[in-house]
């Protein structure tokens, strides 16, 4: 079965320092773009960035170049999102979801984040 | 880039036919033929429905399809069902990166 599997739950606080990771399983992990979403609460989708394992090529949204850093471990099948120095408004549900060509066929569960003081 | 615009809300009731639009422009929706459509469910991943315009993936209903026309793509629900009450995004590929809409909440009333 083609699967993502996100990590769990993270709460931090304001200037923290967050990797969460996506473990992908049942497909050639290399092969696939890996994108990220964030979802603010009650909010639409945006689309973050994207790698691929192959080569570590990555592209990111204009909104979230700088903010954000998309890595992946092809070793053991897993890509990573992480942030420097958290801020509150980064509190969000954050899924991985992999690119099967263009769309995104296959989606993680979804990781939350809580930024709070 | 700007998300692509979609209406807030539409309902029907069951048995009926939905349409939700999908506005982008020249350099996206009406550029390539990469629009999907994703429902979400309170508090669930989103689920690719309509991939390439018009495709359904495996599984997925074939009372969901999908059209576009210049630089609006639509997803059609025929005979609407309970299920299908849920959250639509459409999602565009422009200059290698992924452009949503801001989401259509679809009610059966």
């Amino acid at each position: 079965e083609v699967q993502l599997v996100q990590s769990g739950a993270e709460v931090k606080k304001p200037g923290e320092y967050l990797k969460i990771s996506c473990k992908a399983s049942g497909y050639s992990f290399p092969t696939y773009w890996i994108a990220w979403v964030r979802q603010m609460p009650g909010k639409g989708l945006e689309w973050m960035g994207t790698i691929y394992p192959g080569d570590s090529d990555t592209k990111y949204s204009p909104s979230f170049q700088g903010q954000v850093t998309i890595s992946a471990d092809k070793s053991i099948s897993t890509t990573f999102l992480q942030w420097s120095s958290l801020k509150a408004s980064d509190t969000a549900m954050y899924y991985c979801a992999r690119e099967g060509g263009r769309p995104l066929d296959i989606w993680g569960q979804g990781t939350t984040v809580t930024v709070s003081s | 880039q700007s998300a692509l615009t979609q209406p807030a809300s539409v309902s029907g009731s069951p048995g009926q036919s939905i349409t939700i639009s999908c506005t982008g422009t020249s350099s996206d929706v009406g550029a390539y033929n990469y629009v999907s459509w994703y429902q979400q469910h309170p508090d669930k991943a989103p689920k690719l429905m309509i991939y390439d315009v018009i495709n359904r993936p495996s599984g997925v209903s074939n009372r969901f399809s999908g059209s576009k026309s210049g630089n609006t793509a639509s997803l059609t629900i025929s005979g609407l069902q309970a299920e299908d009450e849920a959250d639509y995004y459409c999602g565009s590929y422009t200059s290698g990166i992924t452009l949503f809409g801001g989401g259509t909440k679809l009610t059966v009333l």
